[in-house]
């Protein structure tokens, strides 16, 4: 069926990196994309994939292996005020077009 | 730019009474999305639109959910007959239509249901 899943939490260390994974099912895939939460707060967009392999953007880097549903989000140089939620979504094919679809989200608690 | 509007910020309902939500989407976007997060469920989405069109509410309860966007400028999501278990942040979200894997995100409506 349908979904996107990711683990709910996270935890690293200040100044080393995190990934966080997300693994998607999908009936017509059409982009991964990133989404950086603080706590109440909206979503924030941070990245979007739909080719496969590694986009590098500095702080901020994805991964996406379409054949495999999986997709992750790399930090590096961890900060403490990178402590946040991030969500996967997925563009899926929905009933009359494509509908964007999120994960519950991984909480990253970065630790000094 | 002011960004994705949403209100109100806040809204207190009593069980049964009807609750209306308004979105105003950044100027220019096109597609509108609606989604609901809690805590247990995180983000679930409930529909959307395209040029003022619905497309797919498979995500809305069906019977006490609707969902209007009546010109380019704002879109309303009501819940008549509210319910406890429809406690949660309603974020709205607006994209460009050729650009839907970047949503822009209100700042949400937190409603709760006593």
């Amino acid at each position: 069926g349908q979904g996107v899943e990711q683990p709910a939490k996270l935890m690293s260390v200040e100044g080393t990196f995190a990934r966080v994974n997300c693994t998607y099912s999908t009936s017509g895939f059409n982009g991964l994309s990133w989404y950086q939460q603080r706590e109440g707060q909206a979503p924030v967009f941070l990245s979007y994939v739909v080719l496969d392999g590694l986009k590098d953007s500095g702080h901020f880097s994805t991964f996406l292996s379409r054949s495999n549903g999986y997709s992750y989000l790399l930090l590096t140089e961890l900060q403490i005020k990178d402590s946040a939620s991030y969500l996967c979504a997925v563009r899926d094919r929905g009933t009359g077009g494509y509908k964007v679809v999120f994960g519950s989200g991984t909480r990253l608690l970065v630790s000094p | 730019n002011a960004g994705v509007i949403q209100t109100p910020r806040h809204k207190v309902t009593g069980k049964g009474q009807e609750a209306t939500l308004w979105c105003e989407p950044i100027s220019g976007h096109s597609a509108v999305f609606w989604y609901r997060q809690t805590i247990v469920q995180g983000l679930e989405f409930l529909t959307y639109f395209r040029n003022q069109a619905p497309i797919d509410d498979s995500g809305m309860p069906k019977e006490r959910f609707s969902a209007q966007m009546p010109n380019q400028s704002h879109s309303t999501l009501k819940i008549q007959s509210t319910q406890p278990q429809d406690s949660a942040v309603y974020l709205c979200a607006s994209s460009l239509v050729g650009n839907q894997n970047t949503l822009y995100f209100g700042a949400g409506t937190r409603l709760s249901v006593l």
